[in-house]
This record gives C-alpha cells, structure tokens and sequence, in this order.
C-alpha cells in the first residue's frame, strides 16, 4: 500500500512564526502535491513538484514556499504565518509509471493560526 | 474551475445502493474520470477512476455514458461508514499534473 505521512496532524502557531509541515511518501513517487482545504471552499493546489528540486506553483502560492532536496520528501514552509493560512493542510504524491496517475493523500495537518 | 457538476447533497439508505451522478460535458478525449471521497477529517482517498468502459473494483462501480458527459459512482451495499464527500474530476494525463477539485457531494447513510 501507498504510503504518505504527514509530520502533525495538528499545529497551533503564531502570526509570524515560520512554520514548517513535512510530507514524506515511501513508494519512490515522482510527483508530490500540497493543497489546502477550507470550507467551501474544497480544495486548493498551493505547489506541486514533479521531480527533486523542481517546483511549480499551484492555484494559490502566496504567502507559501517549498522545498524537495529528496524524492520522498516535500516540504510546504509558511515565512510568516498569518491567520488566513489556517486551515487543513494535505500532501498528496502520484508516480508516471501509472497512466492514469492516481493521487494519493496524507491525513492532513490542521493548522491554526494566531 | 472544475469542470464537473455534481449535486450538493445526497441521502440512501444503509444497505442499499448509493448512486452519485456526475457531469462533465466539456471532457476531452484524453481525459479520465476519477472519482475520490474523503471522511470527515481524513485526506481524499482514490476510489475508482476510467477513461471510457465502465469500470469495477472493491469499493465501487463506475459507469459512465457513451457520450462521456456524465458518469455514475455506484456503492452497490452503502454502509454508514461511507458517509463522506464524494469528489468527480476529470483529467487528462500530462505535465502538469494537477487535480481541480469541486465541492463535491456529501453523502449520508441513513440507518
């Protein structure tokens, strides 16, 4: 089975902090995926990465950076955290060697702001 | 945007067949429907996805128009613990690989 853990499934912070949420997947994937989810909202790509150390922004990458320095691991950073970044945060990853690429989802981080 | 309709909210009765339409009118040749739910406080989880034949697997059927402008999901034995947002999504596979999520429907199992 795909495996994709999240480092917290929940996070208080606070405005100005740097937050870090890690997402790491064991099934050697090419394609990794942060979104957010808020209500009403469904949900949202913020980066994804198709491979280390690339990068592409999604629907909504203010405010947010990331980080892939290995295959397994992609890292959604917050510089400066405000209060309209919390919500629930999921990492997803998908190999090409699937035609179809199938996603597959992490648990969440719930993130609280402030 | 997401390029399917799906209707807000359903209701079916526990043991009973759930059947969730979807519509995609504006869906490419080259692009597969999938289908994902996702439980209250947990990540979206993969159900079912095809390109043209209906498709089966453990968790549920899809059909899926000769047309392709509309689908179905069936969950042929609904039990309470498929309560969930069901998500349908089309998408075709190239670079960019990125899923667009709707609102969904929200499914109840009624007992």
């Amino acid at each position: 089975d795909v495996k994709v853990t999240q480092s917290s499934r929940y996070l208080v912070k606070r405005t100005g902090e740097k937050v870090f949420l890690e997402c790491v997947q064991d099934m050697d994937h090419e394609n990794m995926f942060w979104y957010r989810q808020d209500p009403g909202l469904g949900l949202r790509l913020i980066y994804f990465s198709y491979d280390v150390k690339m990068k592409e922004k999604g629907d909504i990458p203010e405010g947010y950076s990331v980080s892939r320095e290995k295959k397994e691991r992609f890292s959604l950073i917050l510089e400066s955290a405000s209060t309209n970044q919390t919500s629930m945060y999921l990492c997803a990853s998908s190999t090409r060697t699937d035609l179809t690429d199938t996603q597959y989802f992490g648990p969440g981080t719930r993130l609280t702001v402030l | 945007d997401a390029k399917t309709t799906q209707p807000t909210s359903m209701d079916c009765a526990e043991g009973r067949a759930a059947n969730l339409p979807c519509n995609h009118s504006t869906i490419s040749g080259n692009e597969y429907v999938y289908w994902y739910r996702q439980i209250h406080s947990q990540g979206p989880q993969y159900i079912i996805h095809g390109l043209k034949n209906n498709e089966t697997n453990e968790m549920a059927s899809l059909i899926i128009t000769e047309d392709r402008k509309s689908s179905t999901l069936i969950l042929p034995h609904a039990t309470l613990r498929d309560t969930a947002v069901y998500y349908c999504i089309v998408r075709a596979f190239d670079r960019d690989d990125k899923i667009i999520f709707g609102k969904g429907t929200r499914l109840h199992i009624l007992p």
